[in-house]
């Protein structure tokens, strides 16, 4: 059972580059997550989408878009990167309301701008 | 002021010793409560869920909520080398459980 799964793992970008990371969960959750994670500030919910079709902004959407393809899959778009999106970006996943607090992460992607 | 405050340590403990860690907040309105750990250049696990005031016990590990001090804690007893890790605690507030807020985390090392 892979759970959540991010690609890259890691990734160089200059900046005003363009990239998408992408997740994808095999557990048949509705609710799909990135946060970014940096030092001293713990976890940040960039966007959410509680189903296919919806997405809805977090407390650090801004510089990011996403697309929630299908009930598996959530990418999240950088369109033109900034030093500023330096981070480690995690997907999450979770099961039905009442525990969607219940989160499931995937590995993370290290993205660095230069 | 952030709305979840946790010590980020680090903090280093001799193999078998009880590890405490807590959390405070300042939204009144969390419900929800949980404890996630994050081995090095790893994603964050779950590993307590607890819903409003009280403890909880999983093996080697209890949760205590105190609503009415906004203050969580986690205790790690019998501490092992593999409980080296960030712990991070989370809450939500009801009707919008989705809305995790993290705490920085506490870096904890069992030194064997």
């Amino acid at each position: 059972n892979a759970g959540v799964t991010q690609t890259p793992k890691f990734q160089v970008l200059k900046t005003g580059q363009s990239m998408t990371l992408q997740c994808a969960q095999d557990m048949n959750h509705n609710s799909m997550y990135w946060y970014r994670q940096d030092p001293g500030m713990g976890l940040r919910l960039i966007y959410y989408s509680a189903s296919e079709g919806t997405t809805d902004k977090g407390e650090v959407p801004n510089g990011y878009n996403v697309s929630r393809l299908n009930k598996r899959e959530f990418s999240l778009r950088l369109e033109s990167a900034a030093p500023s999106q330096t981070s480690v970006y995690f997907c999450a996943s979770s099961p039905l309301e009442r525990e969607r607090s219940k989160a499931f992460f995937g590995q993370g992607t290290r993205l660095t701008v230069v | 002021q952030k709305e979840v405050e946790q010590d980020p340590g680090p903090l280093s403990v001799p193999e078998g010793a009880i590890v405490s860690l807590n959390c405070t907040y300042s939204n009144s309105a969390f419900q929800y409560f949980m404890w996630y750990r994050q081995y090095s250049r790893k994603g964050p696990e779950l590993l307590m869920y607890t819903y409003s005031s009280g403890n909880k016990e999983d093996g080697r590990f209890t949760a205590q909520v105190d609503k009415s001090s906004k203050y969580i804690s986690l205790f790690i007893r019998d501490s092992q080398p593999s409980d080296s890790a960030t712990y991070l605690c989370a809450m939500t507030p009801p009707g919008h459980d989705y809305k995790l807020s993290f705490g920085a985390g506490t870096t904890v090392t069992v030194r064997a």
